[in-house]
């Protein structure tokens, strides 16, 4: 059983489309990131959230950690071809980090 | 941030060799970390390794398969012992962020190693 999961699992749409990735668990955190991954590549780290209701953005990404600090989005405005890759959450506890089941975004142009 | 390589990029080894990967880290980290990523899957981590002592590992995983070894505080190198098909994976490293005040384990990983076992 994967303790942080990720819906939706595949997400396929056009270039300039919205998206949100949604990264759920009933475990509280004391942090959690969001990750990228490009084939060949190891992940690539976007952000870490905090604050239980924190929001932080990166250009036209859009992260938000819950009041509780249980469950986190993503939300990518007007999506590119280049956002293409597998999205990866992750959880903090104790001194380890735990992964989500990832969500894997193609863009299509 | 840190820069991390791994060696071998990839590999093809027949069932019963072992295979050894190596992950050199341009600055001292205290720990370092090692995960499999099955194909089309998110990542488990394997074991965590800090320098000077026996490495962690998780539930799942033991030393008699994956022996890993930590000679200094830049690199670290993970077996993969009598292999089976079912082995085939990317296997990453990574080492963690630490900040003085609060703990956020930011990390940063390797390129892997993708192992084909035949």
């Amino acid at each position: 059983t994967q303790l942080l999961e990720q819906s939706p699992q595949f997400l396929s749409i056009q270039e300039g489309e919205n998206l949100t990735v949604y990264c759920n668990s009933s475990s509280v955190f004391s942090s959690l990131q969001w990750y990228r991954q490009e084939p060949g590549e190891g992940p690539v780290l976007l952000v870490t959230v905090v604050t239980g209701g924190e929001v932080k953005k990166l250009k036209r990404l859009t992260f938000q950690f819950g009041d509780a600090r249980k469950d986190s989005s993503l939300h990518i405005t007007a999506a590119q071809t280049g956002d293409t890759g597998l999205y990866l959450c992750a959880g903090a506890l104790r001194r380890a980090l735990t992964f989500g089941s990832g969500t894997r975004l193609q863009v299509q142009p | 941030s840190a820069v991390i390589s791994q060696k071998p990029s990839r590999d093809i080894c027949q069932r019963g060799t072992s295979l050894t990967i190596q992950c050199q880290v341009d600055s001292q980290v205290t720990m370092m970390f090692w995960y499999r990523q099955q194909p089309g899957q998110s990542l488990t981590l394997i074991a965590t390794a800090n320098q000077g002592s026996e490495a962690t590992y998780e539930s799942g995983f033991v030393i008699d398969k994956f022996p890993i070894s930590r000679p200094n505080l830049t690199f670290s190198t993970l077996t993969v012992s009598n292999l089976s098909p079912e082995d085939s994976s990317i296997y990453l490293c990574s080492v963690s962020s630490e900040y003085l005040r609060t703990f956020q384990p930011e990390q940063y990983f390797g390129p892997g190693t993708r192992l084909t076992v035949t």
